[in-house]
């Protein structure tokens, strides 16, 4: 595809119920970082991959947060028993590069915890 | 740890009006500077970036000069237009450290006819 998608774009979820947020980066990019922005925010760091491989999930606020790339392309974000909190858009984004410098964003998946 | 500050909003101007947002940060050694902007109802989209000390990236009519001796970024336009209402947010990456991005907390503009 031309940029980076993501599913759902909006997520309605109980308070307690597990969620799955997809992101499918550009074709070829080596490097795909998940972001979590709350409202009136800039976005905050949750964690990064290098092909398939987890080089860092320093900002994931909890266990309940969880991310795989398993094939080092489409890469799914699960939030297990998700609380209020977890409210927020979450952000994807790309890059060609090793070394990241630009990096292409997806829209983000609007997450509503009731 | 590397973050970021930049001036709160919102900015209300009218166009043909000079913009400046600033843009200062702290970080170790010499981090990659950028300026992402977020228009109504889309995602974040690379405004412009700047890899060295001195280095001025433009991009759109948008100039900002990578200034180490101030640690500053500050995103300048010499005439703006309503076209150019949007959220406009400042970001770092640490040399040699993990590729994230670190992002201020965004400056809304809106710009009047």
């Amino acid at each position: 595809g031309a940029g980076v998608s993501q599913s759902p774009r909006y997520k309605v979820a109980k308070r307690g119920q597990d969620v799955a947020l997809r992101c499918d980066p550009i074709s070829g990019h080596v490097s795909l970082f998940w972001y979590q922005q709350a409202l009136g925010q800039g976005p905050e760091f949750l964690t990064y991959f290098q092909n398939e491989a987890q080089l860092d999930k320093s900002g994931l606020p909890s266990d309940r947060f969880f991310a795989e790339r398993p094939e080092g392309s489409v890469s799914t974000l699960k939030i297990q028993r998700t609380q209020q909190e977890d409210s927020a858009v979450y952000l994807c984004a790309s890059s060609f590069d090793r070394g990241g410098e630009t990096q292409y964003f997806g829209p983000g998946t609007r997450l509503l915890v009731l | 740890g590397d973050s970021v500050t930049q001036m709160e909003g919102p900015v209300t101007l009218s166009e043909e009006a000079f913009l400046t947002i600033n843009c200062t940060y702290t970080a170790t050694g010499y981090p990659s500077l950028f300026w992402y902007v977020q228009y109504p109802g889309e995602g974040l989209q690379l405004l412009l970036k700047a890899t060295k000390a001195d280095d001025k990236g433009s991009n759109k009519g948008f100039e900002a000069t990578y200034r180490k001796e101030t640690t500053s970024f500050h995103l300048e336009k010499g005439s703006v237009q309503v076209s150019d209402s949007a959220v406009y947010f400042c970001a770092l990456t640490a040399q040699g450290g993990s590729e994230k991005l670190v992002f201020g907390k965004g400056t809304k503009l809106t710009v009047n006819p």
